[in-house]
């Protein structure tokens, strides 16, 4: 089956405006998560969602960024108004979530945003 | 505060050789421990895990060694072969927060044929 979509793979924008990363997660997984990459360092979390509950939003640095799943299903992270330091590679990630259970998480490829 | 740290940004290691990359935390709750392997331009895949219950997990030629009282764990990988050329990631998890991530800032690994 297919693995965890992510679009665009690369999208570059100018300083100040708005930009939407899309994640389409493996189909079944009820966990969705969203992380981040700057250059040379180690994947950062940013929020995460989990069937119908409220999302963990403790990662987002700013209320910049916000994110919402549709359906359960696809996911939107939207950056508004991008500052330079926004430029990193978006990674969003699935699971299966099961309660009780510890779940390995699957990551797409990536979106790599540069604000210029 | 970083609660994941791999201290060793790089490792180069001579094909069919051990490759052995280290990972310390300092956060107790965590009780779930992961290895991802990522290529350049592709997301990180899931490679071995380890369970704070245990000391050791084993997947062919991948070995997860976790120390509990020093708050360390370890991958082994062998023999290594050029396929295994990446930046490796630690990642950690803590029941009470769910099943996100927590990762290390990456280890390079080079196996020279």
């Amino acid at each position: 089956g297919a693995g965890v979509s992510q679009s665009p793979s690369n999208k570059v924008t100018e300083k100040g405006k708005d930009v939407e990363l899309r994640c389409d997660p493996i189909s079944g997984h009820t966990a969705l998560y969203w992380y981040r990459q700057s250059l040379g360092q180690g994947l950062e979390f940013l929020i995460y969602f989990q069937g119908n509950s409220a999302p963990d939003k403790s990662g987002l640095p700013s209320d910049r960024f916000s994110a919402e799943r549709t359906g359960g299903s696809v996911s939107t992270l939207t950056i508004q108004r991008t500052q330079q330091e926004d430029s990193a590679v978006y990674l969003c990630a699935s699971s299966t979530d099961r309660v009780g259970a510890k779940n390995i998480q699957y990551f797409g490829a990536g979106t790599r945003l540069s604000v210029l | 505060d970083q609660q994941v740290k791999q201290n060793s940004p790089s490792l180069s290691v001579q094909e069919g050789r051990i490759s052995i990359l280290n990972c310390d935390y300092t956060n107790s709750m965590f009780d779930y421990f992961l290895w991802y392997k990522k290529y350049p331009a592709e997301g990180p895949t899931f490679l071995i895990s380890i369970s704070s219950i245990k000391d050791k997990n084993e997947d062919g030629r991948f070995t997860v060694f976790l120390n509990k009282s020093a708050k360390h764990l370890s991958l082994h990988i062998v023999p290594s072969q050029p396929g295994d050329s990446a930046v490796y990631f630690c990642a950690a998890s803590a029941g009470a927060a769910g099943n996100k991530l927590t990762f290390g800032g990456g280890t390079r690994v080079l196996v020279k044929p």
